[in-house]
């Protein structure tokens, strides 16, 4: 249902933008999430969109620093990321109410 | 912010016994809960949604029960390629993670 994409390695301080496509349900009829794992440790929520785009809540952590957005036109979502940080290294899944996918791998390395 | 927690962090059991797995959330979900399976350097994979009703292609030997804050993953008798981790999650309001239960021999 999802396919990821735009992770990589990345410098302390720099951006990435990962990419979302979604497929096999209404898109527009839900809102839409990241979700995150960072090595050897559980699942974490890290944001989430409302349907229109209109409503965008984000972990304490990477507040002022992430934004997601959704085009539903492309039934696409994304996250960019900015001014990262050692600690958000880690695989990046999108969801809906359940996540479908492989996941892409953010290291944030010097 | 609506708490999973997950018992026990780890279960030892032998293939062909029954494994159970407990989540209890810190405020009524509904039925609301999925439940997945997580093996070594892999993507987590759906086995339940809806606290009962079993993804595709998921054998049956996988059940969910419960409904309001306690859920309960089932698994009737253990194969080899069950010993994984197992995490349940409820998206009754945004999308909460239990830590997780390892399952090992």
């Amino acid at each position: 249902q999802f396919v990821e994409s735009g992770g990589g390695l990345v410098q302390p301080g720099g951006s990435l933008r990962l990419s979302c496509a979604a497929s096999g349900f209404t898109f527009t009829g839900y809102w839409m999430s990241w979700v995150r794992q960072a090595p050897g440790k559980g699942l974490e929520w890290v944001a989430n969109v409302k349907e229109d785009g209109s409503e965008k809540f984000y972990v304490d952590s990477v507040k002022g620093r992430f934004t997601i957005s959704r085009d539903n036109a492309k039934n696409s979502l994304y996250l960019q990321m900015n001014s990262l940080r050692v600690e958000d290294t880690a695989v990046y899944y999108c969801a809906s109410t359940i996540l479908g996918g492989q996941g892409t791998l953010v290291t944030v390395s010097s | 912010e609506i708490v999973m927690t997950q018992s026990p962090a780890t279960l030892s059991v032998s293939p062909g016994e029954r494994a159970t797995l407990s989540c209890r959330a810190s405020q009524s979900v509904s039925t609301h809960v999925a439940w997945y399976q997580q093996r070594r350097g892999q993507a987590p994979r759906l086995l339940i949604y809806g606290a009962s009703t079993r993804a595709t292609g998921i054998p049956a030997r996988f059940s969910g029960s419960g409904s309001g804050t306690e859920f309960t993953l089932t698994i009737s008798s253990l194969q080899s390629e069950d010993f994984a981790i197992y995490y349940c999650q409820q998206y009754l309001n945004r999308l909460t993670f239990g830590g997780g239960s390892r399952v090992e021999i």
